[in-house]
């Protein structure tokens, strides 16, 4: 079964200062690998998302990811955080193919302090 | 058009009564999404609907009826709910093109408390 891993429950970065979030996958293949972000109240919004090919992708709002076979991670960054960055932030993962159920992780919520 | 739509944002209700929160989205999805999500914790999976049908229900207690009267209206019938069902009900769609790849679109969400 596949299941994601975001090791940190709880992280406080200055406005300005450089972010990663970790995600960690479990699945035998490649999977369909994602990153959404919640503010609170509010829906998920997809930040990203790695499907094959270049293992550093773009995403919305500056934010990049790095898939890494040999370490099973996909980590989120950003190079400068903005107040507006907070909130909580869930990578997922889906197997593809008719599989309708996207895995998500427990969550990492980011505090951004002046 | 990349919204998905969802009403009521904020509900509260008697667990005597009998209510529905309603998804709307016109992205032609054909496959349409209810989570619960509550507070601190990762949306859950309920229901899922692929092309009209009924394709997951994940255990989901009967007082939970999902409708899908067409594809681009997902509706959850809610009749004698208990306080710990408060939380929010989120909708998703994702297209149902080749090698689909689970991508979800959520809507914002239906605040729901149970008195």
């Amino acid at each position: 079964a596949q299941s994601v891993t975001q090791p940190d429950i709880h992280i406080t970065v200055s406005e300005g200062a450089s972010l990663e979030l970790r995600c960690n996958y479990s699945y035998g293949a490649t999977p369909y690998l994602f990153w959404y972000v919640q503010s609170p109240g509010q829906g998920l919004q997809l930040l990203l998302k790695y499907f094959s090919g270049d293992t550093l992708v773009q995403g919305i709002k500056g934010f990049e990811a790095e898939f890494k076979r040999s370490q099973s991670s996909f980590n989120l960054r950003k190079p400068s955080v903005h107040w507006s960055d907070a909130a909580e932030y869930f990578c997922a993962v889906n197997r593809g193919g008719s599989n309708y159920k996207l895995t998500f992780g427990k969550g990492t919520l980011l505090t951004v302090n002046p | 058009d990349t919204e998905v739509t969802q009403t009521p944002k904020h509900l509260v209700m008697g667990m005597t009564n009998k209510k529905s929160l309603k998804c709307e989205q016109h992205m032609g999805h054909r496959a349409m999404y209810w989570y619960k999500q509550k507070a601190k914790k990762p949306p859950e999976l309920m229901f899922v609907y692929s092309y009209e049908k009924l394709s997951i229900n994940e255990s989901v207690p009967s007082r939970f009826s999902p409708e899908c009267p067409n594809s681009s209206l997902l509706n959850l019938h809610l009749h004698a709910l208990q306080p710990e069902d408060s939380a929010l009900y989120l909708c998703a769609s994702s297209p149902l093109t080749s090698g689909n790849t689970g991508e979800l679109f959520f809507g914002e969400g239906s605040r729901l408390t149970v008195l």
